[in-house]
């Protein structure tokens, strides 16, 4: 079983709101990761968890704010989001994180986000 | 150079035919590469990994890496309308931080029946 699941599917929010979007994986992987997607564009990395302590963060904007709060889950916080924040949320997981080699990445379904 | 370079397409292929998506990478690429699948509005769907010099095949799809020419390709046999998708190509950063795919922009494939 290789599932990685998000809630919600869909969020919209105003720039004002603070919302939370979840991840969780049961797959025994120690690395978690957030990936943002715009529309035509490759993922771009966000932030990388690896045994529940943040290992990269990827000069993520503070009103992106990541948690993982045991090693199945993870969550990623917002608040008071711009426009331009609207975007293909993905999480991901993987076993670890290898010295030698990239080690595989699953994606969950992703949460659509709109920010008005 | 980019890092991952891949051809945007779209490329078009009729039902039946081999389809062959190519990416090109840079000296900052660990030789780890993933093809992922996306369809529209989707998330990306792993399709094969590769790590080693040649060719990996599961099913219609053929991977194929070539570390001298720092290249590496996925064939589709008998290619369907179904795998009408965008295709990324992804490798590892070396050195640095791990846990870095970097994405090639992607080929948008289109199966015609």
């Amino acid at each position: 079983d290789t599932e990685v699941t998000q809630t919600p599917k869909h969020l919209v929010m105003g720039m004002t709101n603070k919302k939370s979007l979840k991840c969780e994986q049961h797959m025994g992987h120690r690395a978690m990761y957030w990936y943002k997607q715009k529309a035509k564009k490759p993922p771009e990395l966000m932030f990388v968890y690896s045994y529940e302590k943040l290992s990269i963060n990827e000069s993520v904007p503070s009103r992106f704010s990541p948690e993982c709060p045991n090693s199945s889950l993870l969550n990623l916080h917002l608040h008071a989001l711009q426009p331009e924040d609207s975007a293909l949320y993905l999480c991901a997981s993987s076993q670890d994180l290898d010295s030698l080699y990239q080690e595989t990445q699953y994606f969950g379904p992703g949460t659509r986000l709109l920010v008005l | 150079q980019k890092e991952v370079e891949q051809n945007s397409g779209p490329l078009s292929v009729p039902e039946g035919a081999i389809a062959s998506l190519n990416c090109t990478y840079s000296d900052r690429v660990s030789q780890s590469f993933f093809w992922y699948r996306q369809y529209s509005g989707k998330s990306p769907e792993l399709i094969m990994s590769i790590y080693s010099n040649g060719d990996k095949e599961d099913g219609r799809f053929t991977a194929q890496l070539n570390k001298a020419s720092q290249y590496v390709s996925l064939l589709i046999r008998d290619s369907q309308p179904s795998d009408s998708a965008t295709y990324l190509c992804a490798g590892g950063r070396y050195g640095g931080s791990q846990g870095n795919l970097i994405f090639g922009k992607g080929t948008k494939l289109s199966v015609k029946p």
